[in-house]
């Protein structure tokens, strides 16, 4: 049962221009999402973040939007340079409960020089 | 700052040998997660442990699978005996409290043959 679902594994940009990867999350007690990005042989590293009391959380060329009734995020990257090419994970949790961060299978991104 | 040290980086042993994983979160950090993470997959909770007790290891394997965080700092996961399926990334994370952004360290690449 997956919770969080990234059902694009790749995505291929060229530089300067927006890539927009998609999340989409089925527990509706949810209510804190984060991206993370990963390089090869490197642990994921935190990139940007949204409660759910937003709709919009920006950060430089990073942001975040989140629909809750449609269940789905969106990380917005503006423009993508060749260094953004990784791997991106998005996760969710519940503050409800644990804070278990629940991810998804991940997307990865490669930028065209 | 020094970030989440975790050794060895590699590892390749044979099934039914033991092996244990190590890991220095962030000073100050009170939070330590172990995950698993899985070829195309996103990493998956193993145990939270809060200072020095496991608060949250119902995904944790306790057949072959054992966790300790001595002090309430460096932690340790063991698998005795390893089976293939074991071949993973186990990845350590910390943060400050549970409600915290989650660090990472570059995990450890297991190889069971």
């Amino acid at each position: 049962d997956q919770q969080v679902k990234q059902n694009s594994p790749s995505l291929s940009v060229q530089e300067g221009r927006i890539s927009i990867l998609n999340c989409d999350y089925t527990n509706s007690m949810f209510d804190y999402f984060l991206w993370y990005k990963k390089y090869p042989a490197e642990g994921p590293t935190f990139l940007i973040s949204i409660s759910s009391i937003k709709d919009k959380n920006e950060d430089g060329r990073f942001t975040v939007f989140l629909n809750k009734s449609a269940k789905h995020l969106s990380l917005h990257i503006v423009p993508s340079q060749p260094g953004d090419s990784a791997v991106y994970f998005c996760a969710a949790s519940a503050s409800s409960g644990t804070y278990k961060y629940i991810f998804g299978t991940g997307t990865r991104l490669k930028v065209l020089a | 700052e020094a970030g989440v040290v975790q050794s060895p980086r590699y590892k390749i042993i044979e099934k039914k040998q033991p092996v244990a994983f190590w890991c220095n979160p962030i000073s100050g950090h009170n939070t330590l997660y172990w995950y698993l993470q899985n070829l195309g997959q996103g990493p998956e909770l193993l145990i939270r442990y809060e200072n020095e007790e496991a608060v949250d290891d119902s995904q944790l394997p306790k057949d072959r699978f054992s966790a300790e965080r001595l002090k309430g700092v460096d932690s340790t996961l063991k698998i005795q005996p390893a089976e293939l399926g074991d071949s993973a990334v186990y990845l350590c994370a910390s943060s400050f409290s549970r409600q915290s952004e989650q660090f990472f360290g570059p995990g450890t690449r297991l190889t069971v043959l």
